[in-house]
């Protein structure tokens, strides 16, 4: 069975100093995995999505992510944090060869100080 | 416009009451789900569609059900709310492109439940 886990709960960092998101998974397949972004109030939107095609992914707003096999990591980077980035992250595995619905893992949340 | 639509956005009501949450989506996909939402434990899928004839359950489906009344439509039902079930729920879609679905949300209902 897949799962995913988020190493912290709560990062905080000053602005123009990168970001470290840290995401683990395990997956009986090959996955495909996601980062999702909340911010207070809002739904949840696709920051970027890993699929096999590359292993560093680019997605919006600057961050990217890069899977690592032998380290079952997906972690979310950033190089300089912005104060719009301060939200909840989500970390998302997908088992496509079972074509299931989404695993969410618990949440980090992002606090960017000026 | 919104790709994917819920109502209501918010609703407070009563130990016992039927509640029904319902959700549109004009991105012509064949794929929707249900998830709630609760501080610290991210998202947990309760009910999914792969198409308007296939329903099938998520990890916390226990008192609730679901309705797909047409490609575009699908709603969650809670027969006898409880207040356990106070929480943030989302609809998603999705369509499976290249092996890999990704998943587009609502903007979630905040459900209170006295």
């Amino acid at each position: 069975a897949q799962s995913v886990t988020q190493l912290d709960s709560h990062v905080s960092v000053s602005e123009g100093t990168p970001v470290l998101l840290r995401c683990n998974y395990s997956s009986s397949y090959s996955p495909s995995l996601f980062w999702y972004v909340q911010h207070p109030n809002k739904g949840l939107q696709l920051l970027l999505k890993y699929t096999s095609a590359a292993t560093l992914v680019k997605g919006i707003n600057g961050f990217e992510a890069e899977f690592k096999k032998s380290e079952t990591s997906f972690h979310l980077t950033k190089p300089s944090a912005h104060m719009s980035d301060a939200a909840e992250y989500f970390c998302v595995v997908s088992d496509d060869q079972a074509g299931t619905a989404l695993i969410f893992g618990k949440g980090t949340t992002l606090s960017v100080s000026s | 416009d919104a790709d994917v639509t819920q109502t209501p956005r918010n609703r407070i009501t009563k130990t016992g009451k039927r509640i029904m949450l319902e959700c549109s989506q004009t991105k012509g996909h064949d794929r929707m789900y249900w998830y709630r939402q609760d501080p610290g434990l991210g998202l947990r899928l309760i009910y999914y569609s792969f198409d308007v004839k296939d329903i099938n359950k998520g990890e916390i489906s226990d008192g609730y059900s679901v309705s797909r009344q047409a490609q575009a439509k699908f709603s969650l039902s809670l027969e006898s709310a409880i207040p356990n079930q106070t929480a943030l729920y989302f609809c998603a879609t999705s369509e499976r492109t290249g092996g890999t679905d990704t998943q587009y949300f609502g903007p979630g209902t905040r459900l209170t439940v006295l």
